[in-house]
């Protein structure tokens, strides 16, 4: 069973607009939840990362909106740029880390 | 600034050749996943120690592959004998858990021809 569902799989934005992504997460047990954002060639790196006592967390353009009780979380990604073409990928963790399968971030300029 | 420090970044080897990939975690961190990259199942768990002792292996195929941690500095990934399926990249994760990021290495990226 797939503990972390992450969607869309790809998503083109222009340049300035608004990047979604969306998670879901099966256990209520899971008490962090941190993006990670993947470049060509380099391991994923820590972003931007959520407990479940907030609703949401936001670090300059990168903003995470959590619900709780829909045990859903979001990523938003504001005034997109070209350098933020990446891979995203959410995470749920307790004592164990879920990834989620990955979101390809396209931003034209 | 610590980092997880992973060796070699590329190995190039037969089918049937012993693969030996290294990792240093950061130090002071209790947690080390190994994980596997392709582009069809993209991070894919291959294992996991707390504080040096395997706690979960049951993503890594056992007849070909094993994970060690002879000491704190130290994590290592074997397989053998290596097959073309397991070309893929494969990551080396170190955290002080529950609840603290995961810090990932660069990746060892391994063709098996």
């Amino acid at each position: 069973q797939q503990q972390v569902k992450q969607s869309p799989q790809s998503l083109i934005v222009q340049k300035g607009g608004i990047s979604i992504i969306n998670c879901a997460y099966e256990n209520t047990a899971f008490d962090y939840f941190p993006w990670y954002q993947q470049f060509p060639g380099k391991g994923p790196a820590l972003l931007i990362a959520i407990r479940p006592d907030v609703s949401e967390k936001k670090e300059g353009r990168f903003t995470i909106s959590f619900n709780k009780s829909a045990k859903q979380f979001s990523l938003h990604i504001m005034d997109s740029q070209p350098g933020d073409s990446a891979t995203y990928f959410c995470a749920a963790s307790g004592n164990q880390f879920y990834f989620g399968t990955g979101t390809s971030l396209t931003v034209i300029p | 600034d610590a980092r997880v420090t992973q060796t070699p970044r590329h190995k190039v080897t037969e089918m049937g050749q012993e693969v030996t990939m290294r990792c240093q975690p950061i130090l002071g961190h209790n947690t080390v996943f190994w994980y596997r990259q392709t582009m069809m199942q993209g991070l894919e768990l291959l294992a996991y120690f707390r504080n040096r002792a395997p706690l979960d292996d049951s993503g890594m195929p056992k007849d070909r592959f094993s994970a060690e941690m002879p000491d704190a500095t130290l994590a290592t990934l074997k397989i053998q004998p290596s097959e073309p399926r397991d070309s893929a990249v494969y990551f080396c994760a170190s955290g002080f858990l529950p609840n603290s990021p995961l810090h990932f290495g660069n990746g060892t990226r391994l063709t098996v021809t």
